[in-house]
């Protein structure tokens, strides 16, 4: 989806916390922001979503901007595990399609 | 466990041969997407049923269809594969309700040759 975009690329030490950004800046009132992350190979894996306020699970934390036009989801101590591509995503159109942006592959170092 | 699974995992075909991809699920999802995944791009919505309402993209070319005859399979048909065409294929369930979330399979890498 070109209207989401994030950065390409990110690396993140062991044991810190890794902030991803992501900028949706035409997303309309009543559409939520999801993120999930593309391990090598296999299907993308749900982390988090939310509309208008911040939201954490045992996964990670998402911080949306009063504006709604970006997010960042936090991972708050990220492991070698984490080493994947981030994407965030709308759900737009008629209600039920969900449009990914543009991914970032965040490494993780030790 | 209740899960999306996606076969085959790997599909090699011809220029211009017919290829046929299969997803099913165990959750009773209402809404199944099939979604292309080229090499180190983000997944891109092809087309997806909401029960047995069939929602095609803009831009998804006519050379790819959808079928789904009940609630727990759907196929993605190529009906004349291209060397673009190569890709990650990956389907996904939803429910229908608030903020739901996509279930995704672990994906059919096709190869055209």
């Amino acid at each position: 989806d070109a209207k989401t975009t994030q950065p390409p690329s990110m690396d993140c030490a062991e044991g810190r916390a890794a902030n991803l950004p992501c900028n949706h800046s035409t997303i309309s009132g009543n559409e939520y922001v999801y993120w999930y992350r593309q391990i090598h190979s296999q299907g993308p894996q749900y982390i988090i979503h939310g509309l208008k306020n911040n939201e954490t699970n045992e996964m990670a934390s998402l911080i949306i901007t009063e504006d709604r036009k970006s997010s960042t989801l936090i991972l708050p101590h990220a492991t070698l595990r984490d080493t994947a591509v981030y994407y965030c995503a709308r759900k737009g159109g008629t209600g039920n399609q969900f449009y990914f942006g543009t991914g970032t592959s965040l490494t993780v170092i030790p | 466990d209740a899960m999306v699974i996606q076969n085959p995992r790997y599909q090699v075909t011809q220029f211009g041969k017919p290829v046929t991809l299969s997803c099913s699920q165990t959750l009773n999802h209402n809404v199944m997407y099939w979604y292309q995944q080229k090499s180190s791009q983000a997944p891109k919505l092809l087309f997806h049923y909401y029960d047995k309402d069939f929602n095609n993209e803009a831009d998804t070319p006519d050379n790819f269809q959808s079928r789904r005859p009940n609630t727990s399979f759907c196929f993605l048909d190529i009906r004349s594969p291209g060397l673009g065409d190569a890709a990650m294929y990956l389907c996904a369930t939803s429910r229908v309700a608030g903020a739901n979330v996509l279930t995704f399979g672990a994906g059919s890498r096709l190869t055209v040759l």
